[in-house]
C-alpha cells in the first residue's frame, strides 16, 4: 500500500468491552512498532515485531494488552477488559529494513472507552 | 533511564522571527536524535536526524552532549511550520530502535 493504513479510525469502547487495532503496514516492511499517545502526552512505545516475531513488548502496560503478526504482514492490537485509562491514540509505525529508524507512521487509532 | 524533556508545551512566534524549540535528553551512551512534526490533520512524520546534519525545510537542529541538548531552530518562521513537534531519542531494541518521545510543543507563528 501507499502508506500505513489503520483501522477503525475512531473506536468507542463500553469499559470492560474487548477491542481490537488493526495495522497494515508498509508491504514489504519488516519492522513494526505500536504506539500508545495520551491526551497531550507524546508517544510510548508498546511492542515491536520484526516480520512475525514479537521481539520486545516491554511497553505494554498489564497483561490486558495484546499484539500478534502472525504472518509478518498485518499486525492486531488487542485490549481486553477496556479501562478508561486505555483511552488514546494507538499508533503504528514500520520501517523496511531491521534497525532502520526512519520509519513510517499511520494515522493511528483513536480509542475512547466510556 | 532514557528521557526526553521538551519544556515548552506551546511557543507562538511571529512571522519572520527566528524559532527555537527546545529539547533535553538524558541517556546512557551514544544518543540517536530526531524530531518529529506533526501538521495539522496529518500524520507524525520525521524532520531531521541527528546523524544526517541536515536542514529540511529550513530547520536545524545539533547535538550539544555537554548540554544534553538537541534545540530545533530555524532563522525565519512560516506560517506553514505551524504544527505540533516531538523530539525523540532511540533507545536499540534487538537490532531496531525504539523511539522516546518528549511531551511535544505546539508552535504556533502568528501572520
Amino acid at each position: 500500500g501507499a502508506g500505513v493504513s489503520q483501522s477503525p479510525r475512531y473506536k468507542v469502547a463500553k469499559r470492560g468491552q474487548d477491542v481490537a487495532l488493526r495495522c497494515d503496514p508498509i508491504s514489504g516492511h519488516v519492522s513494526l512498532f505500536w504506539y500508545q499517545q495520551a491526551l497531550g502526552q507524546g508517544p510510548e512505545f508498546l511492542t515491536y515485531f520484526q516480520n512475525e516475531a514479537q521481539l520486545d513488548k516491554s511497553g505494554l502496560p498489564s497483561d490486558r494488552f495484546f499484539a500478534e503478526r502472525p504472518e509478518g504482514s498485518v499486525s492486531t492490537l488487542k485490549i481486553q477488559r477496556t479501562q478508561q485509562e486505555d483511552s488514546a491514540v494507538y499508533l503504528c509505525a514500520s520501517s523496511h529494513r531491521t534497525g532502520y529508524y526512519g520509519y513510517t507512521f499511520g494515522s493511528g487509532t483513536r480509542l475512547t472507552v466510556v | 533511564a532514557q528521557r526526553v524533556t521538551q519544556p515548552e508545551k506551546l511557543l507562538s512566534v511571529f512571522k519572520g522571527a527566528p524559532v527555537e524549540l527546545k529539547c533535553n535528553y538524558s541517556y546512557s551512551g551514544s544518543p540517536e536524535l530526531f524530531w518529529y512534526v506533526q501538521y495539522s490533520r496529518q500524520r507524525l512524520q520525521l524532520l531531521l536526524r541527528h546523524i544526517s546534519r541536515e536542514s529540511i525545510k529550513g530547520f536545524t537542529a545539533d547535538l550539544n552532549k555537554g548540554e544534553t541538548s538537541f534545540h530545533l531552530k530555524k532563522p525565519f518562521a512560516q506560517e506553514e511550520d505551524s504544527a505540533m513537534y516531538y523530539c525523540a531519542l532511540s533507545g536499540a531494541v534487538q537490532g531496531a530502535q525504539k523511539l522516546v518521545f518528549g511531551q511535544g510543543t505546539r508552535l504556533t507563528i502568528n501572520p
